[in-house]
Protein backbone atom coordinates (compact mmCIF):
# COMPACT_ATOMS: atom_id res chain seq x y z
CA UNK A 1 0.00 0.00 0.00
CA UNK A 2 1.74 3.04 -1.21
CA UNK A 3 -1.35 5.09 -0.62
CA UNK A 4 -2.03 8.74 1.37
CA UNK A 5 -5.73 9.05 1.97
CA UNK A 6 -6.87 12.28 2.54
CA UNK A 7 -10.47 13.24 3.52
CA UNK A 8 -12.89 15.05 2.60
CA UNK A 9 -11.71 15.98 -1.13
CA UNK A 10 -13.39 19.12 -0.78
CA UNK A 11 -14.67 21.39 1.61
CA UNK A 12 -16.41 24.95 2.16
CA UNK A 13 -16.95 26.13 5.34
CA UNK A 14 -18.01 29.48 6.78
CA UNK A 15 -15.53 31.77 9.24
CA UNK A 16 -16.87 30.65 12.04
CA UNK A 17 -16.92 26.91 11.26
CA UNK A 18 -14.81 23.82 12.68
CA UNK A 19 -13.84 21.46 10.85
CA UNK A 20 -11.15 18.95 10.38
CA UNK A 21 -8.77 17.40 7.43
CA UNK A 22 -8.03 13.55 7.86
CA UNK A 23 -5.05 11.77 6.55
CA UNK A 24 -3.62 8.23 6.67
CA UNK A 25 -1.11 6.22 5.59
CA UNK A 26 -0.33 2.72 6.02
CA UNK A 27 3.54 2.24 4.91
CA UNK A 28 4.94 2.78 8.29
CA UNK A 29 6.51 6.01 7.57
CA UNK A 30 7.44 8.27 10.65
CA UNK A 31 7.67 11.76 9.36
CA UNK A 32 4.02 12.91 8.71
CA UNK A 33 3.72 16.43 7.04
CA UNK A 34 1.03 19.29 6.18
CA UNK A 35 1.67 21.34 3.34
CA UNK A 36 -0.81 24.36 1.57
CA UNK A 37 -0.73 24.97 -2.03
CA UNK A 38 -2.05 28.27 -3.70
CA UNK A 39 -3.22 27.84 -7.61
CA UNK A 40 0.30 27.87 -9.67
CA UNK A 41 2.22 27.82 -6.75
CA UNK A 42 4.63 25.32 -5.12
CA UNK A 43 3.70 23.54 -1.83
CA UNK A 44 3.91 25.70 1.33
CA UNK A 45 5.39 23.76 4.55
CA UNK A 46 2.96 23.75 7.16
CA UNK A 47 3.88 21.53 9.81
CA UNK A 48 5.89 18.29 10.49
CA UNK A 49 5.73 15.76 12.40
CA UNK A 50 8.27 13.04 13.63
CA UNK A 51 7.41 9.82 15.52
CA UNK A 52 4.33 11.46 16.29
CA UNK A 53 5.79 14.37 17.92
CA UNK A 54 5.34 18.15 16.28
CA UNK A 55 8.81 19.16 15.37
CA UNK A 56 7.93 21.72 12.16
CA UNK A 57 5.34 24.76 12.91
CA UNK A 58 6.38 26.95 10.14
CA UNK A 59 4.65 29.80 11.72
CA UNK A 60 1.57 29.07 10.76
CA UNK A 61 -1.57 30.74 12.68
CA UNK A 62 -3.32 29.00 15.53
CA UNK A 63 -7.00 29.19 13.48
CA UNK A 64 -4.96 25.63 12.38
CA UNK A 65 -4.02 23.19 14.49
CA UNK A 66 -2.31 19.47 13.85
CA UNK A 67 -2.90 16.72 15.32
CA UNK A 68 -1.00 13.09 15.33
CA UNK A 69 -3.18 10.79 17.29
CA UNK A 70 -0.83 7.69 16.19
CA UNK A 71 2.08 6.49 14.03
CA UNK A 72 -0.81 6.01 10.37
CA UNK A 73 -3.13 9.34 11.34
CA UNK A 74 -2.36 13.13 10.78
CA UNK A 75 -5.26 15.49 10.75
CA UNK A 76 -5.40 19.21 11.03
CA UNK A 77 -8.02 21.21 12.90
CA UNK A 78 -9.67 24.47 11.36
CA UNK A 79 -10.96 27.20 13.38
CA UNK A 80 -12.06 30.64 12.67
CA UNK A 81 -10.27 30.42 9.38
CA UNK A 82 -10.17 33.80 6.86
CA UNK A 83 -11.09 33.63 2.93
CA UNK A 84 -7.54 33.77 2.20
CA UNK A 85 -6.94 30.48 3.87
CA UNK A 86 -8.63 28.57 0.81
CA UNK A 87 -5.95 26.17 -1.02
CA UNK A 88 -5.49 22.64 -1.41
CA UNK A 89 -4.29 21.08 1.81
CA UNK A 90 -1.81 18.37 1.28
CA UNK A 91 -0.86 15.54 3.68
CA UNK A 92 2.21 14.00 2.75
CA UNK A 93 4.50 11.02 4.50
CA UNK A 94 8.41 9.84 3.93
CA UNK A 95 10.62 7.82 5.66
CA UNK A 96 13.31 10.00 7.33
CA UNK A 97 16.07 10.98 5.06
CA UNK A 98 19.02 9.64 6.94
CA UNK A 99 22.95 10.12 5.89
CA UNK A 100 23.61 6.82 6.92
CA UNK A 101 20.78 4.70 4.86
CA UNK A 102 19.73 4.67 1.28
CA UNK A 103 16.43 5.02 1.85
CA UNK A 104 14.93 7.95 -0.12
CA UNK A 105 13.22 11.10 1.48
CA UNK A 106 10.34 10.46 -1.06
CA UNK A 107 7.29 11.87 0.05
CA UNK A 108 4.56 10.22 -0.85
CA UNK A 109 1.42 12.89 -1.12
CA UNK A 110 -2.63 12.67 -0.70
CA UNK A 111 -4.38 13.50 -3.25
CA UNK A 112 -5.53 17.01 -1.12
CA UNK A 113 -8.32 18.29 0.84
CA UNK A 114 -9.87 21.49 -2.03
CA UNK A 115 -10.66 23.93 0.95
CA UNK A 116 -12.74 27.38 0.69
CA UNK A 117 -13.44 29.37 2.97
CA UNK A 118 -16.64 31.76 2.11
CA UNK B 1 16.94 29.31 5.79
CA UNK B 2 17.40 27.81 2.17
CA UNK B 3 15.70 29.35 -0.90
CA UNK B 4 15.52 27.69 -4.06
CA UNK B 5 15.23 29.70 -7.45
CA UNK B 6 14.16 27.68 -10.03
CA UNK B 7 14.20 28.76 -14.38
CA UNK B 8 12.44 28.85 -16.52
CA UNK B 9 8.65 29.21 -15.03
CA UNK B 10 7.15 28.21 -18.53
CA UNK B 11 8.87 26.08 -20.83
CA UNK B 12 7.38 25.05 -24.52
CA UNK B 13 9.06 22.37 -26.47
CA UNK B 14 8.38 20.16 -29.42
CA UNK B 15 7.36 16.40 -29.19
CA UNK B 16 11.12 14.55 -29.17
CA UNK B 17 12.95 17.69 -28.15
CA UNK B 18 14.97 17.71 -24.71
CA UNK B 19 13.76 19.93 -21.92
CA UNK B 20 16.16 21.24 -19.07
CA UNK B 21 15.15 23.05 -15.86
CA UNK B 22 17.44 24.29 -13.44
CA UNK B 23 17.36 25.32 -9.87
CA UNK B 24 20.07 27.25 -7.35
CA UNK B 25 19.95 26.61 -3.47
CA UNK B 26 21.24 28.66 -0.85
CA UNK B 27 22.05 26.57 1.97
CA UNK B 28 26.00 24.62 1.36
CA UNK B 29 24.17 22.40 4.03
CA UNK B 30 21.44 20.93 1.82
CA UNK B 31 22.13 17.42 0.86
CA UNK B 32 18.97 16.49 -0.72
CA UNK B 33 17.46 17.50 -3.97
CA UNK B 34 14.58 15.30 -5.47
CA UNK B 35 12.31 16.76 -8.51
CA UNK B 36 8.94 16.76 -8.34
CA UNK B 37 5.92 16.55 -11.07
CA UNK B 38 2.38 17.45 -10.49
CA UNK B 39 -0.02 17.34 -13.62
CA UNK B 40 -2.97 19.25 -13.62
CA UNK B 41 -5.53 18.83 -10.73
CA UNK B 42 -2.90 15.95 -9.25
CA UNK B 43 -0.83 15.35 -6.18
CA UNK B 44 3.23 15.71 -6.40
CA UNK B 45 5.16 12.82 -7.60
CA UNK B 46 8.32 12.26 -7.06
CA UNK B 47 10.25 11.26 -10.99
CA UNK B 48 13.98 11.09 -9.12
CA UNK B 49 16.56 12.35 -6.65
CA UNK B 50 19.82 13.32 -6.09
CA UNK B 51 22.16 13.37 -2.56
CA UNK B 52 25.28 15.24 -2.48
CA UNK B 53 27.66 12.47 -2.68
CA UNK B 54 26.65 11.98 -6.67
CA UNK B 55 27.22 14.27 -9.26
CA UNK B 56 24.56 12.85 -11.99
CA UNK B 57 21.56 9.75 -11.81
CA UNK B 58 19.70 8.88 -15.09
CA UNK B 59 16.50 6.99 -14.94
CA UNK B 60 15.45 5.75 -18.33
CA UNK B 61 14.50 9.83 -20.35
CA UNK B 62 15.30 11.70 -17.34
CA UNK B 63 18.75 12.73 -15.81
CA UNK B 64 19.43 15.55 -12.40
CA UNK B 65 23.04 16.58 -12.67
CA UNK B 66 24.09 18.30 -9.33
CA UNK B 67 27.38 20.84 -9.24
CA UNK B 68 27.70 21.47 -5.04
CA UNK B 69 30.29 23.88 -5.89
CA UNK B 70 28.17 26.35 -7.79
CA UNK B 71 24.71 24.81 -5.53
CA UNK B 72 23.03 24.33 -8.89
CA UNK B 73 21.03 21.50 -9.83
CA UNK B 74 19.69 20.62 -13.42
CA UNK B 75 16.55 17.84 -14.56
CA UNK B 76 16.92 16.93 -18.35
CA UNK B 77 14.37 15.55 -19.89
CA UNK B 78 15.17 13.91 -23.39
CA UNK B 79 12.97 12.75 -26.06
CA UNK B 80 10.38 14.36 -24.35
CA UNK B 81 6.32 13.42 -25.05
CA UNK B 82 3.03 14.94 -24.78
CA UNK B 83 2.43 13.34 -21.30
CA UNK B 84 5.41 15.28 -19.77
CA UNK B 85 3.59 18.11 -19.29
CA UNK B 86 3.38 19.01 -16.13
CA UNK B 87 4.44 21.16 -13.71
CA UNK B 88 8.03 20.77 -12.37
CA UNK B 89 9.12 21.43 -8.40
CA UNK B 90 12.51 21.18 -7.83
CA UNK B 91 13.38 20.88 -3.80
CA UNK B 92 16.17 21.07 -1.47
CA UNK B 93 16.80 19.53 2.24
CA UNK B 94 19.40 18.41 4.06
CA UNK B 95 19.22 14.58 5.22
CA UNK B 96 19.81 14.29 9.12
CA UNK B 97 21.95 12.23 11.42
CA UNK B 98 20.33 9.22 12.08
CA UNK B 99 17.99 9.37 14.98
CA UNK B 100 17.62 13.47 14.09
CA UNK B 101 13.83 14.29 13.24
CA UNK B 102 13.31 15.14 9.32
CA UNK B 103 14.15 18.61 7.96
CA UNK B 104 12.68 20.84 5.64
CA UNK B 105 12.00 20.30 2.52
CA UNK B 106 12.11 23.70 0.33
CA UNK B 107 10.39 24.16 -3.13
CA UNK B 108 11.19 25.88 -5.93
CA UNK B 109 8.37 28.06 -7.73
CA UNK B 110 8.07 25.78 -10.29
CA UNK B 111 8.30 24.74 -14.12
CA UNK B 112 5.31 24.76 -16.44
CA UNK B 113 6.38 22.27 -19.44
CA UNK B 114 4.45 21.78 -22.56
CA UNK B 115 5.25 19.64 -24.76
CA UNK B 116 3.30 20.09 -28.17
CA UNK B 117 2.74 16.91 -30.84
Amino acid sequence: DTEVTQTPKHLVMGMTNKKSLKCEQHMGHRAMYWYKQKAKKPPELMFVYSYEKLSINESVPSRFSPECPNSSLLNLHLHALQPEDSALYLCASSHFLSKLDRRTGELFFGEGSRLTVL
Amino acid sequence: GENVEQHPSTLSVQEGDSAVIKCTYSDSASNYFPWYKQELGKRPQLIIDIRSNVGEKKDQRIAVTLNKTAKHFSLHITETQPEDSAVYFCAASKAMNYGGSQGNLIFGKGTKLSVKP
